[in-house]
């Protein structure tokens, strides 16, 4: 059964600063990975997919790495901003085929201070 | 392009009670999929399906029904609201799984008292 995790859990830095968050999978046999982003009380918005034939992905700040063979993905944000508070979330396709849904990580709560 | 709709936002229901949690997609997509979030608990998948006429349970189906008639509208169906039904209700739709990605409605917040 694929599990995702994520690390850390949360994590509060000063405005400015660069960070990574972790995220990793036990069946590296995925077709992608998605990265999302969840405002309190909202939604979840897309902002990175990587297949599994990509190391990596660039939106904006953003940058997101896959590493199937180890199980692991990062997302890097530069130059953090209040703005990207938020819950980051980490997702891959629960079965092979990729019918069956995701399977996410409980995500990271991030918080950027002024 | 309005993606995938759901509504209502929020509802308060009394135990027993039975409700219908609507989502709409507008982008043809073959897959639409009910997760449920609760707190610390991350998404867990309730139902699926790959297109109208078939759908599939996920890992929590218990206490929930569907139905897809057309490709366009997969509801969730509540029949004997319990407190453990108390959750935000998330409706996603991917064209294929594989190849792309997913995307969410603005998700239902259900409490039941």
């Amino acid at each position: 059964k694929q599990e995702v995790t994520q690390i850390p859990a949360a994590l509060s830095v000063p405005e400015g600063e660069n960070l990574v968050l972790n995220c990793s999978f036990t069946d590296s046999a995925i077709y992608n990975l998605q990265w999302f982003r969840q405002d309190p009380g909202k939604g979840l918005t897309s902002l990175l997919l990587i297949q599994s034939s990509q190391r990596e992905q660039t939106s904006g700040r953003l940058n997101a790495s896959l590493d199937k063979s180890s199980g692991r993905s990062t997302l890097y944000i530069a130059a953090s901003q209040p703005g990207d508070s938020a819950t980051y979330l980490c997702a891959v396709p629960t079965g092979g085929g990729g019918a069956d849904g995701l399977t996410f990580g409980k995500g990271t709560h991030l918080i950027i201070q002024p | 392009n309005a993606g995938v709709t759901q509504t209502p936002k929020f509802r308060i229901l009394k135990i027993g009670q039975s409700m219908t949690l609507q989502c709409t997609q507008d982008m043809n997509h073959n897959y639409m999929y009910w997760y449920r979030q609760d707190p610390g608990m991350g998404l867990k998948l309730i139902y699926y399906s790959v297109g109208a006429g078939i759908t599939d349970k996920g890992e929590v189906p218990n206490g929930y029904n569907v139905s897809r008639s057309t490709t366009e509208d997969f509801p969730l169906r509540l029949e004997l609201a319990a407190p453990s039904q108390t959750s935000v209700y998330f409706c996603a739709s991917s064209l294929t799984g594989d190849l792309y990605g997913y995307t969410f409605g603005s998700g239902t917040r259900l409490t039941v008292v």
